[in-house]
C-alpha cells in the first residue's frame, strides 16, 4: 500500500515559468516531508522539506505548501530553468528509521 | 570520495544465483538504508542499520534477502537464489544519526543497477 503517491509520473514546463509537483499521503501520522531531486545515474539527493507545523517552507526558487487538511504537499520551482529537468521524489519519515517515498515525478524543462 | 560509493554500478546475473551488493557510507555516519526501486515505482525501504544497535530488516521482502555492516562502515546486501523481480535498482543511503531516535538529511549513493535473467 502506497502511503506516498505522487500521481504524475511526468511533466513538462517552459523554461521561465512555475513547475508545480503534487504528492499525497495517507497517514496522518506523517509530521515531516521531504522532497528529493534525482538525475539519470545519481542517487536522490535533498532538496526541501517541510515540518507539519508549518503550511509553507521557501528556498530560493523552491517552495513546498503543505496542506494537511487534506493530506497534499506541492513543490514549487519558479522560474524553472532547464538544470531542474530530473525526476523528484516527495518522501516522510515514519519511526525515525522508514521513509516512505513516492514513486516519482519526471519533470523536464524545455529551453 | 566524499559521498556515498557503490558497487558495482550495474551487475547482471542468471536466476538462480546469488548476488552480493556494496555500499562504502560517508565516514562518521552511522545510520545506513538500503532501498530499491522497481521499475515504475517508488523507492522502497529495505533495511536499517544504526550503529551497533540489531538492525530493522521489516523490510525485507523474503529471506533470500540479507545484509550486513561490517565495522559500523561499509555495508554488503546479499540476494540468494535470485528471481526475475529481484530486478531493481538498489540504493544505498547514509545519515548521521540524531539523539532521541530523530533522523537526518539522507545522503544516497548512485545505486546498482541489478537485472535477473
Amino acid at each position: 500500500d502506497q502511503q506516498v503517491k505522487q500521481n504524475s509520473p511526468s511533466l513538462s514546463v517552459q523554461e521561465g515559468r512555475i513547475s508545480i509537483l503534487n504528492c499525497d499521503y495517507t497517514n496522518s501520522m506523517f509530521d515531516y516531508f521531504l522532497w528529493y531531486k534525482k538525475y539519470p545515474a545519481e542517487g536522490p539527493t535533498f532538496l526541501i522539506s517541510i515540518s507539519s507545523i508549518k503550511d509553507k517552507n521557501e528556498d530560493g526558487r523552491f517552495t513546498v505548501f503543505l496542506n494537511k487538511s487534506a493530506k497534499h504537499l506541492s513543490l514549487h520551482i519558479v522560474p524553472s530553468q532547464p538544470g531542474d529537468s530530473a525526476v523528484y521524489f516527495c518522501a516522510a519519515p515514519h519511526t525515525g528509521n522508514q521513509f516512505y517515498f513516492g514513486t516519482g515525478t519526471s519533470l523536464t524543462v524545455i529551453p | 570520495g566524499a559521498g556515498v560509493s557503490q558497487s558495482p554500478s550495474n551487475k547482471v546475473t542468471e536466476k538462480g544465483k546469488d548476488v552480493e551488493l556494496r555500499c562504502d557510507p560517508i565516514s562518521g555516519h552511522t545510520a545506513l538504508y538500503w532501498y530499491r526501486q522497481s521499475l515504475g515505482q517508488g523507492l522502497e525501504f529495505l533495511i536499517y542499520f544504526q550503529g551497533n544497535s540489531a538492525p530493522d530488516k521489516s523490510g525485507l521482502p523474503s529471506d533470500r534477502f540479507s545484509a550486513e555492516r561490517t565495522g559500523g562502515s561499509v555495508s554488503t546486501l546479499t540476494i540468494q537464489r535470485t528471481q526475475q523481480e529481484d530486478s531493481a535498482v538498489y540504493l544505498c543511503a547514509s545519515s548521521l544519526a540524531l539523539a532521541g531516535g530523530r533522523w537526518d538529511t539522507q545522503y544516497f549513493g548512485p545505486g546498482t543497477r541489478l537485472t535477473v535473467l
